[in-house]
């Protein structure tokens, strides 16, 4: 069965500070790995994906992760963060063969700090 | 190109009253249909997945049940709500043929009173 662990459920940056997101991912088969924005009572939008092609994923707003099967991760990383960042971001996993979904994280809330 | 709308945004119900959230789809077919709940602390988690009209399979036994009576409607319903299905309410389509790409509808939130 799959999973996914989220480091912390809250982190707290400076504006213009590296944003680092953590996930770990447990999977029986090669994984798609994703990670989602939610602001408040939206639903989720897509930064990035991974589908087994480069290791490293350029998403949206900035953001970048990097697979590395040797560690099952899959961190969020943005250089520089940006008051618009704060928002509550999940990471999520498919082992692509079935319809049964993604499963997720737990979710975590990005403060960032002026 | 495709949307998929959800609604309503808000709704605040009594313990013990019926429930029904609706979730279309338009432009595609026979698309993967999902509804997932949100609760405080606990993240998304997946409960009922459809993968064609009438076609419902449910990941957590609960107080809720699901039914797709058109392709592209699915819908969640409880026949007596409990302070417990309180939650943001999601619902998300996929392409069979496309494995990792899910959109999802902007929520309802549910409160149970």
């Amino acid at each position: 069965a799959q999973s996914v662990t989220q480091l912390g459920s809250h982190v707290s940056v400076s504006e213009g500070a590296l944003v680092l997101l953590r996930c770990n991912y447990s999977s029986s088969v090669p994984p798609y790995l994703f990670w989602y924005v939610q602001y408040p009572n939206q639903g989720l939008q897509l930064l990035l994906k991974y589908t087994s092609a480069a290791t490293l994923v350029k998403g949206i707003n900035g953001f970048e992760a990097e697979f590395k099967k040797s560690e099952t991760s899959f961190h969020l990383t943005k250089p520089s963060a940006h008051m618009s960042d704060a928002a509550e971001y999940f990471c999520a996993v498919s082992e692509g063969g079935g319809a049964d979904g993604l499963t997720f994280g737990k979710g975590t809330h990005l403060i960032i700090q002026p | 190109s495709q949307t998929i709308h959800q609604w309503p945004a808000t709704l605040v119900q009594p313990v013990g009253s019926p429930l029904s959230l609706e979730c279309t789809v338009e432009g595609t077919s026979n698309p993967n249909l999902y509804w997932y709940r949100q609760a405080a602390g606990r993240g998304l988690q997946l409960l009922f997945y459809s993968v064609g009209i009438g076609q419902i399979s449910s990941e957590v036994p609960q107080n809720l049940s699901a039914s797709r009576p058109q392709d592209r409607q699915f819908i969640l319903s409880s026949k007596k709500l409990l302070l417990s299905d309180s939650g943001f309410y999601l619902c998300a389509w996929r392409d069979p043929g496309r494995v990792y790409g899910y959109t999802f509808g902007s929520g309802t939130r549910l409160t149970v009173v």
